[in-house]
Protein backbone atom coordinates (compact mmCIF):
# COMPACT_ATOMS: atom_id res chain seq x y z
CA UNK A 1 0.00 0.00 0.00
CA UNK A 2 0.98 3.86 0.00
CA UNK A 3 3.41 5.01 1.89
CA UNK A 4 2.46 8.70 1.17
CA UNK A 5 -0.90 9.80 0.34
CA UNK A 6 -1.92 12.50 -1.69
CA UNK A 7 -5.64 13.60 -1.18
CA UNK A 8 -7.31 14.70 -3.59
CA UNK A 9 -5.93 12.86 -6.51
CA UNK A 10 -8.16 15.52 -8.61
CA UNK A 11 -9.46 18.11 -8.57
CA UNK A 12 -11.59 20.95 -10.18
CA UNK A 13 -12.13 24.30 -8.99
CA UNK A 14 -12.99 27.58 -10.48
CA UNK A 15 -10.70 30.43 -11.26
CA UNK A 16 -10.33 32.81 -7.84
CA UNK A 17 -11.16 30.24 -5.42
CA UNK A 18 -8.59 28.67 -3.16
CA UNK A 19 -7.86 24.76 -3.12
CA UNK A 20 -6.28 22.19 -0.91
CA UNK A 21 -4.03 19.27 -1.38
CA UNK A 22 -3.23 17.13 1.33
CA UNK A 23 0.26 15.11 1.94
CA UNK A 24 0.16 12.05 4.20
CA UNK A 25 2.98 9.93 5.87
CA UNK A 26 1.13 6.96 7.19
CA UNK A 27 3.98 4.95 8.39
CA UNK A 28 6.58 6.74 9.48
CA UNK A 29 6.99 10.23 10.72
CA UNK A 30 8.18 13.08 8.32
CA UNK A 31 10.06 16.34 9.75
CA UNK A 32 10.31 17.22 5.97
CA UNK A 33 7.81 16.81 2.75
CA UNK A 34 8.57 18.44 -0.74
CA UNK A 35 6.34 19.67 -2.62
CA UNK A 36 7.06 19.22 -6.92
CA UNK A 37 4.73 20.64 -9.79
CA UNK A 38 4.79 19.00 -13.30
CA UNK A 39 3.54 20.19 -16.35
CA UNK A 40 2.34 18.19 -19.12
CA UNK A 41 5.00 16.35 -20.69
CA UNK A 42 7.84 18.12 -18.44
CA UNK A 43 10.00 17.79 -15.62
CA UNK A 44 9.17 17.89 -11.61
CA UNK A 45 10.23 21.32 -10.18
CA UNK A 46 10.68 21.83 -6.74
CA UNK A 47 8.40 24.22 -5.51
CA UNK A 48 9.30 24.17 -1.68
CA UNK A 49 10.54 22.29 1.23
CA UNK A 50 7.98 21.75 4.01
CA UNK A 51 9.38 21.61 7.99
CA UNK A 52 7.17 20.63 10.38
CA UNK A 53 6.84 23.11 13.11
CA UNK A 54 8.44 25.85 10.83
CA UNK A 55 7.91 27.88 7.87
CA UNK A 56 8.25 26.09 4.58
CA UNK A 57 11.53 26.86 2.52
CA UNK A 58 10.38 28.31 -1.05
CA UNK A 59 12.22 28.04 -4.16
CA UNK A 60 13.45 30.96 -6.24
CA UNK A 61 10.66 32.09 -8.10
CA UNK A 62 7.40 30.50 -6.34
CA UNK A 63 4.94 32.75 -5.04
CA UNK A 64 4.67 31.88 -1.42
CA UNK A 65 1.37 33.82 -0.92
CA UNK A 66 0.02 31.69 -3.81
CA UNK A 67 1.15 28.49 -2.72
CA UNK A 68 0.75 28.18 1.05
CA UNK A 69 2.33 25.47 2.93
CA UNK A 70 1.50 24.39 5.97
CA UNK A 71 3.46 21.34 8.24
CA UNK A 72 1.06 21.37 11.27
CA UNK A 73 1.49 17.87 12.18
CA UNK A 74 4.30 15.00 11.26
CA UNK A 75 2.24 13.20 9.02
CA UNK A 76 0.69 15.82 7.12
CA UNK A 77 1.69 18.63 4.81
CA UNK A 78 -0.71 20.81 2.87
CA UNK A 79 -0.45 22.66 -0.40
CA UNK A 80 -3.61 25.48 -0.53
CA UNK A 81 -3.23 27.28 -3.78
CA UNK A 82 -5.30 30.13 -3.47
CA UNK A 83 -6.90 32.73 -5.64
CA UNK A 84 -6.75 29.63 -8.14
CA UNK A 85 -5.93 30.93 -11.87
CA UNK A 86 -5.96 28.32 -14.89
CA UNK A 87 -2.64 28.61 -15.53
CA UNK A 88 -2.15 27.38 -12.15
CA UNK A 89 -3.65 24.12 -13.34
CA UNK A 90 -0.72 21.38 -13.35
CA UNK A 91 -0.03 17.72 -11.73
CA UNK A 92 1.35 18.15 -8.02
CA UNK A 93 3.28 15.68 -6.14
CA UNK A 94 4.94 15.28 -2.70
CA UNK A 95 7.89 13.33 -1.22
CA UNK A 96 8.98 12.69 2.12
CA UNK A 97 12.23 11.43 3.23
CA UNK A 98 12.30 8.41 6.04
CA UNK A 99 15.97 7.42 6.37
CA UNK A 100 17.58 7.38 2.88
CA UNK A 101 14.77 6.14 1.19
CA UNK A 102 12.61 8.60 -0.46
CA UNK A 103 8.79 8.81 -0.79
CA UNK A 104 6.36 10.19 -3.40
CA UNK A 105 2.61 10.52 -3.46
CA UNK A 106 0.29 9.22 -6.12
CA UNK A 107 0.25 13.26 -6.87
CA UNK A 108 -2.59 15.44 -7.89
CA UNK A 109 -4.55 17.33 -10.36
CA UNK A 110 -5.65 20.35 -10.44
CA UNK A 111 -8.20 21.75 -12.51
CA UNK A 112 -8.68 25.52 -12.39
CA UNK A 113 -11.72 26.59 -15.15
CA UNK B 1 23.52 25.13 -8.21
CA UNK B 2 22.84 21.53 -9.47
CA UNK B 3 21.94 20.75 -12.71
CA UNK B 4 20.68 17.41 -14.28
CA UNK B 5 20.37 17.26 -18.00
CA UNK B 6 18.76 14.25 -20.06
CA UNK B 7 19.74 15.34 -23.96
CA UNK B 8 17.57 12.38 -25.38
CA UNK B 9 14.26 13.44 -25.19
CA UNK B 10 12.79 10.22 -26.61
CA UNK B 11 14.33 6.82 -27.13
CA UNK B 12 13.12 3.68 -28.40
CA UNK B 13 14.12 -0.44 -28.00
CA UNK B 14 13.19 -3.61 -29.73
CA UNK B 15 11.52 -5.89 -26.84
CA UNK B 16 14.74 -8.01 -25.05
CA UNK B 17 17.11 -5.67 -26.35
CA UNK B 18 18.98 -3.51 -24.36
CA UNK B 19 19.03 0.57 -24.13
CA UNK B 20 20.84 2.94 -22.70
CA UNK B 21 19.75 6.41 -21.31
CA UNK B 22 22.12 9.11 -20.00
CA UNK B 23 22.15 12.12 -17.62
CA UNK B 24 24.59 14.44 -16.48
CA UNK B 25 25.11 16.48 -14.10
CA UNK B 26 26.51 19.08 -12.17
CA UNK B 27 27.63 19.74 -8.75
CA UNK B 28 30.15 21.34 -6.46
CA UNK B 29 29.56 18.72 -3.69
CA UNK B 30 31.35 15.09 -3.06
CA UNK B 31 29.03 13.60 -0.98
CA UNK B 32 25.46 13.15 -3.19
CA UNK B 33 23.19 10.72 -4.69
CA UNK B 34 21.79 9.83 -8.09
CA UNK B 35 18.83 8.14 -9.02
CA UNK B 36 16.67 7.04 -11.83
CA UNK B 37 12.61 7.36 -11.46
CA UNK B 38 10.00 5.48 -13.84
CA UNK B 39 7.08 7.31 -14.13
CA UNK B 40 4.37 5.75 -15.94
CA UNK B 41 1.06 6.89 -17.43
CA UNK B 42 0.14 6.93 -14.00
CA UNK B 43 2.68 9.90 -12.95
CA UNK B 44 3.63 7.43 -10.01
CA UNK B 45 7.05 7.87 -9.18
CA UNK B 46 8.89 4.78 -9.08
CA UNK B 47 12.38 4.08 -8.01
CA UNK B 48 14.48 2.43 -10.12
CA UNK B 49 17.97 2.48 -9.16
CA UNK B 50 19.79 4.63 -6.60
CA UNK B 51 23.56 5.41 -6.76
CA UNK B 52 25.75 6.72 -3.74
CA UNK B 53 28.61 9.19 -4.77
CA UNK B 54 31.13 7.86 -2.41
CA UNK B 55 30.57 4.19 -4.21
CA UNK B 56 32.48 3.44 -7.10
CA UNK B 57 30.39 0.36 -7.34
CA UNK B 58 28.16 0.89 -10.11
CA UNK B 59 25.08 -0.25 -8.65
CA UNK B 60 22.11 -3.02 -10.31
CA UNK B 61 19.02 -3.86 -9.95
CA UNK B 62 17.95 -6.69 -11.54
CA UNK B 63 17.70 -5.91 -15.29
CA UNK B 64 18.56 -2.10 -14.68
CA UNK B 65 22.08 -1.10 -14.15
CA UNK B 66 23.99 1.74 -14.48
CA UNK B 67 27.47 3.25 -15.63
CA UNK B 68 28.77 5.91 -12.43
CA UNK B 69 31.52 7.81 -14.44
CA UNK B 70 32.14 10.76 -11.40
CA UNK B 71 34.78 12.57 -13.00
CA UNK B 72 32.64 12.96 -15.66
CA UNK B 73 29.62 13.48 -14.03
CA UNK B 74 27.63 11.18 -15.97
CA UNK B 75 25.35 8.72 -14.78
CA UNK B 76 23.37 6.43 -17.59
CA UNK B 77 20.78 3.65 -17.49
CA UNK B 78 21.23 0.69 -19.00
CA UNK B 79 17.89 -2.12 -19.06
CA UNK B 80 18.63 -4.89 -20.34
CA UNK B 81 16.10 -7.93 -22.04
CA UNK B 82 13.88 -4.56 -22.69
CA UNK B 83 9.61 -5.77 -21.92
CA UNK B 84 6.77 -3.63 -22.75
CA UNK B 85 6.16 -2.63 -19.14
CA UNK B 86 9.37 -0.90 -19.06
CA UNK B 87 7.79 1.86 -21.90
CA UNK B 88 7.85 5.38 -19.69
CA UNK B 89 8.91 8.79 -18.77
CA UNK B 90 12.31 7.91 -17.16
CA UNK B 91 13.77 10.63 -14.70
CA UNK B 92 17.39 11.16 -13.58
CA UNK B 93 17.68 13.07 -10.14
CA UNK B 94 20.26 14.37 -7.75
CA UNK B 95 19.95 14.84 -4.21
CA UNK B 96 22.94 16.33 -1.43
CA UNK B 97 23.52 14.24 1.28
CA UNK B 98 23.96 17.19 3.82
CA UNK B 99 22.83 14.40 6.17
CA UNK B 100 20.42 17.24 7.50
CA UNK B 101 16.91 17.82 5.80
CA UNK B 102 18.34 18.57 2.31
CA UNK B 103 18.01 15.14 1.41
CA UNK B 104 15.79 13.76 -0.65
CA UNK B 105 15.48 17.34 -2.05
CA UNK B 106 15.34 16.03 -5.81
CA UNK B 107 16.79 18.00 -8.75
CA UNK B 108 15.52 16.40 -11.70
CA UNK B 109 16.54 16.06 -15.20
CA UNK B 110 14.30 16.61 -18.17
CA UNK B 111 12.98 13.21 -18.99
CA UNK B 112 13.50 10.89 -21.64
CA UNK B 113 10.15 8.98 -22.78
CA UNK B 114 11.04 5.44 -23.86
CA UNK B 115 9.34 3.76 -26.12
CA UNK B 116 9.47 -0.33 -26.05
CA UNK B 117 8.50 -2.05 -29.90
CA UNK B 118 6.95 -5.54 -29.55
Amino acid sequence: GAVVSQHPSRVICKSGTSVKIECRSLDFQATTMFWYRQFPKQSLMLMATSNEGSKATYEQGVEKDKFLINHASLTLSTLTVTSAHPEDSSFYICSARWGNTIYFGEGSWLTVV
Amino acid sequence: AQTVTQSQPEMSVQEAETVTLSCTYDTSESDYYLFWYKQPPSRQMILVIRQEAYKQQNATENRFSVNFQKAAKSFSLKISDSQLGDAAMYFCAYSINAGGTSYGKLTFGQGTILTVHP
